[in-house]
């Protein structure tokens, strides 16, 4: 199994948005609901940001939402804050169970 | 709350075996909603999923570390354990322990993470 696909970086202002994109196979990402998106921040462990697809964890800023289109998956982060600031890594299902994920996207609000 | 906390040698020279443990407070590991898995991440590089463990015993490895895995629990402790043999410098990395809800990719409370480091 490949790593998903992801853009090394991106970037936003403050209250702009972001769109972070996850591309995989019609093997994973293509096959199932089940593509959760993690946050990191430097030294720490990822953060659980969204579930299948588009659901958020209690707790998680309604500005974090997610969705999906054939093989890929995206994640949108709207009206930026300093603090979004992070690397940000896609997860999908790849069958048997199988997981895979992708190679992380570091943010940088400007 | 739930808490993981990864435990083991920091230091493992090339061609031994790696050997840490997860112990969890807050939650039992024997509930049946939620598989127990490891996950690694390479200095300055991306995540890689391990494997997990349900708390019967069942399995599932990442294909490309499959020969050199073996994940255990022991409820009785509330701890599971990864080994992973035959290490070279490639392993090197923060291993991390995670719970994963049964629907699958929701890793939703992991460790602090530990750095290991294969070096003679």
């Amino acid at each position: 199994q490949s790593a998903l696909t992801q853009p090394a970086s991106v970037s936003g202002s403050p209250g702009q948005s972001i769109t972070i994109s996850c591309t995989g196979t019609s093997s994973d990402v293509g096959s199932y609901n089940l593509v959760s998106w993690y946050q990191q921040h430097p030294g720490k462990a990822p953060k659980l940001m969204i579930y299948e697809v588009s659901k958020r964890p209690s707790g998680v800023s309604n500005r974090f939402s997610g969705s999906k289109s054939g093989n890929t998956a995206s994640l949108t982060i709207s009206g930026l804050q300093a603090e979004d600031e992070a690397d940000y890594y896609c997860c999908s299902y790849a069958g048997s169970s199988n997981v895979v994920f992708g190679g992380g996207t570091k943010l940088t609000v400007l | 709350q739930v808490q993981l906390q990864e435990s083991g040698p920091g230091l493992v020279k090339p061609s031994q075996t790696l050997s840490l443990t997860c112990t969890v407070s807050g939650g039992s590991i024997s509930s049946g909603d939620y598989y127990w898995s490891w996950i690694r991440q390479p200095p300055g590089k991306g995540l890689e999923w391990i494997g997990y463990i349900y708390y019967s015993g069942s399995t599932y490895y990442n294909p490309s570390l499959k020969s050199r895995v073996t994940i255990s629990v022991d409820t009785s402790k509330n701890q599971f354990s990864l080994k992973l043999s035959s290490v070279t410098a490639a392993d090197t990395a923060v291993y991390y322990c995670a719970r994963e809800e049964t629907t699958v990719t929701i890793f939703d409370y992991w460790g602090q993470g530990t750095l290991v480091t294969v070096s003679s």
